[in-house]
C-alpha cells in the first residue's frame, strides 16, 4: 500500500507557482512531506497532522483535506533552488510509507 | 546536535561479496529506520527499530540482509552475499517519537552501494 502522488514530473520557469498531490483511498492518519535533491537525503518539510489544516515554510505551503484523504503541496514563485523529488508519506499501520515522488524542476 | 551519519557514503562491491552498512542515529531518538531508494524510484521502507528491538522489518527485501541494532544506539545493515538489484542508495533516518507524536525524520545523507 503506498499513497498516490501527481504529476509525476513537472517543469517549471523561475516565478511559477506549481502544485503536488498526494492521495490515499483511506482517510491518512497524518502526512509528511519532504524534499530530495540529487545525492542528498531527504529533507523533511512539514507534517499534517488534522483534517483542513493548513501549513506554510517560506514559500512552500500545504493543506490536508476535511477527510485527511488527501494532501497537497503549494510552491509559490519557485526558485531555482525548489528543485528537486517531492515526496508524501504517510502511516500504513506500523509502517511509514513514502509516495512515489514528484520530480520538480526549475528553470531560469 | 549532531545529525544522523552513515557510513561509508559510497561503496563498490562484486558481486558474491558482503557488505555493512553502518547508521548512527541522532542522540536520544529511539526510532531508527532504514530505507532503500533504487534507480531513482520511490523510496521503499525497509525496518524500524525502537531502540534495539525490530518493530518492523516487513520491508527487508531476503534473508541476504540482516539489520541489527545492538545496545539501542548505532545500527548496521549487512548484506551477505550481495546481489546486482541490491544496488541502490540506503537511508537511515531517526526521530524521538512515531505515529502522530513523530514530528519528522531526520534523515542520513546515505550509503550509495554499486554492486558490479
Amino acid at each position: 500500500q503506498q499513497p498516490v502522488q501527481s504529476p509525476q514530473a513537472v517543469i517549471l520557469r523561475e516565478g511559477e507557482d506549481a502544485v503536488i498531490n498526494c492521495s490515499s483511498s483511506k482517510a491518512l492518519y497524518s502526512v509528511h512531506w519532504y524534499r530530495q535533491k540529487h545525492g542528498e537525503a531527504p529533507v523533511f518539510l512539514m507534517i499534517l497532522l488534522k483534517g483542513g489544516e493548513q501549513k506554510g515554510h517560506e514559500k512552500i505551503s500545504a493543506s490536508f483535506n476535511e477527510k485527511k484523504q488527501q494532501s497537497s503541496l503549494y510552491l509559490t514563485a519557485s526558485q531555482l533552488s525548489y528543485s528537486g523529488t517531492y515526496f508524501c508519506g504517510t502511516y500504513y499501520g506500523q509502517n511509514f510509507v513514502f509516495g512515489p515522488g514528484t520530480r520538480l524542476s526549475v528553470l531560469p | 546536535e549532531a545529525g544522523v551519519t552513515q557510513f561509508p557514503s559510497h561503496s563498490v562491491i562484486e558481486k558474491g561479496q558482503t557488505v555493512t552498512l553502518r547508521c548512527d542515529p541522532i542522540s536520544g531518538h529511539d526510532n531508527l529506520y532504514w530505507y532503500r531508494r533504487v534507480m531513482g524510484k520511490e523510496i521503499k521502507f525497509l525496518l524500524h527499530f525502537v531502540k534495539e528491538s525490530k518493530q518492523d522489518e516487513s520491508g527487508m527485501p531476503n534473508n541476504r540482509f540482516l539489520a541489527e541494532r545492538t545496545g539501542g544506539t548505532y545500527s548496521t545493515l549487512k548484506v551477505q552475499p550481495a546481489e546486482l538489484e541490491d544496488s541502490g542508495v540506503y537511508f537511515c533516518a531517526s526521530s524521538q517519537a512515531t505515529g502522530e507524536f513523530a514530528d519528522g525524520y531526520t534523515f542520513g545523507s546515505g550509503t550509495r552501494l554499486t554492486v558490479v
